[in-house]
């Protein structure tokens, strides 16, 4: 089983503060995923990365994958109320696309 | 919009009693999933199935059976509950291709075993 680890798992911050979640492994990952879940509903993506290396910025949300594809991290700048929720990251490798999921990141943002 | 409906969104059961999950996704996706969720432990993936007729165990399947009925249609049952079982559980899909590589979820299933 491939493991995860998000860092931290809890985050509790005042809007405007800046954050970044960590999501690591010792195994190498052909994509990685975040996904974002809010209280009662299931996890929306917010982004696939692919490529080691590669950065996607989302908005206020900006996503790195590591060079050797086993890790990433998930920065937010200035970070709203609306940002509150669980953070999830999941990578998957090989051919049949079954993600393994990290324990989640749990963000709130006070106003 | 459905996309991932799953029923019922909030059950009671009591220990040894039976259930069964349904799942429908309207996005003629190949693979769907069933996780459940439980406090601090993210996401673990119970079945899947790759294509209709297909599936296979994930990371805790003891304790439930799954059928993927047709293409659309995937249920999750638990044949005698035990308190352990007791959890929020997700449907998902996926669609074809590495492009679709997108999981979509359901709004989740509420199970308490008491």
């Amino acid at each position: 089983t491939q493991l995860l680890e998000q860092s931290p798992q809890f985050l509790s911050i005042q809007e405007g503060e800046n954050l970044t979640v960590y999501c690591n492994s010792s195994s190498v990952f052909s994509s990685l995923q975040w996904y974002r879940q809010e209280p009662g509903e299931g996890p929306v993506l917010l982004v696939t990365v692919v490529t080691g290396g590669e950065v996607k910025k989302l908005k206020r949300l900006t996503f790195q994958f590591g060079d050797a594809r086993k890790d990433s991290s998930l920065h937010i700048t200035a970070a709203q109320p609306g940002d509150t929720g669980l953070y999830l990251c999941a990578g998957a490798s090989g051919g049949s696309y079954i993600p393994t999921f990290g324990r989640g990141t749990s963000l709130i943002v006070h106003p | 919009n459905a996309g991932v409906t799953q029923t019922p969104k909030f059950q009671v059961l009591k220990t040894g009693q039976s259930m069964t999950l349904q799942c429908a996704q309207d996005m003629n996706h190949n693979s769907m999933y069933w996780y459940r969720q439980d406090p601090g432990m993210g996401l673990r993936l119970i079945y899947y199935s790759a294509s209709e007729g297909t599936t296979d165990k994930g990371e805790v399947p003891n304790g439930y059976n799954v059928s993927r009925l047709n293409k659309r249609e995937f249920s999750l049952r638990l044949e005698s509950a035990a308190p352990s079982q007791t959890s929020v559980y997700f449907c998902a899909s996926k669609g074809q291709g590495f492009s679709g590589n997108t999981i979509y979820f359901g709004e989740g299933s509420w199970l308490t075993v008491v």
